[in-house]
């Protein structure tokens, strides 16, 4: 089982609907969450990322994070087909001053559809 | 604006072949990471350096990868000899702490195709 789930999709959305993309991580030690864009043949763009449980804005862009249940989520409001990438969720643990790294999910592929 | 930069962006080469692929971290960052996309596995983390020394490189198939940093400009990634399973989506990133929170920030990857 790896570390981070996520769902691969592909989930397809009609412009303007509000998306829900979700991880479940299984190490309660992980203590940031993090989510990141990738568009097609391109590299991953760190979108936003939060520490605590509950909500984090930015934009149509709410991350939302539940520890009791390790579960991961990335709301867009309004979509738009600019939107339209694979999003990858990936937790981590505070820096320490030694190694760190982050655990990725495979991603969830989003279209949004005029 | 800072971009990590990757060369070459593609290539393709017969198997048995040396590979090296390029990365030039942003200026400032400390942590240099090579990681390898596939659709079927995801991002793996491949190797890892934090001030050019590198701290962990398990992901790494040892008889045939090797990660360098020789100046903090510069970081590569050998693969030799080339296999058919390598071909995959390289990409380096480079990272920086703010806060106890380490970002990372991801090159536009070399496509690598072996033959």
């Amino acid at each position: 089982q790896k570390e981070v789930e996520q769902d691969p999709g592909p989930l397809s959305v009609p412009e303007g609907a509000i998306v829900s993309l979700n991880c479940t991580y299984s190490n309660s030690a992980f203590q940031y969450f993090m989510w990141y864009r990738q568009y097609s043949r391109k590299g991953p763009e760190l979108l936003m990322y939060t520490y605590s449980s509950g909500n984090k804005e930015d934009g149509r862009f709410t991350a939302q994070v539940d520890k009791s249940s390790k579960y991961i989520s990335l709301f867009i409001r309004d979509s738009q087909p600019s939107d339209s990438a694979t999003y990858l969720c990936a937790t981590g643990l505070f820096f320490t001053g030694g190694g760190n790294k982050l655990t990725f999910g495979t991603g969830t592929q989003l279209k949004v559809e005029l | 604006d800072a971009r990590v930069t990757q060369t070459p962006r593609h290539k393709v080469t017969e198997m048995g072949q040396e590979v090296t692929m390029r990365c030039q971290p942003i200026l400032g960052h400390n942590t240099v990471f090579w990681y390898r996309q596939t659709m079927m596995q995801g991002l793996e983390l491949l190797a890892y350096f934090r001030n050019r020394a590198p701290l962990d490189d398990s992901g790494m198939p040892k008889d045939r990868f090797s990660a360098e940093m020789p100046d903090a400009t510069l970081a590569t990634l050998k693969i030799q000899p080339s296999e058919p399973r390598d071909s995959a989506v390289y990409f380096c990133a480079s990272g920086l702490v703010r806060t106890g929170i380490h970002e990372q920030y991801f090159g536009p990857g070399t496509r690598l195709t072996v033959t």
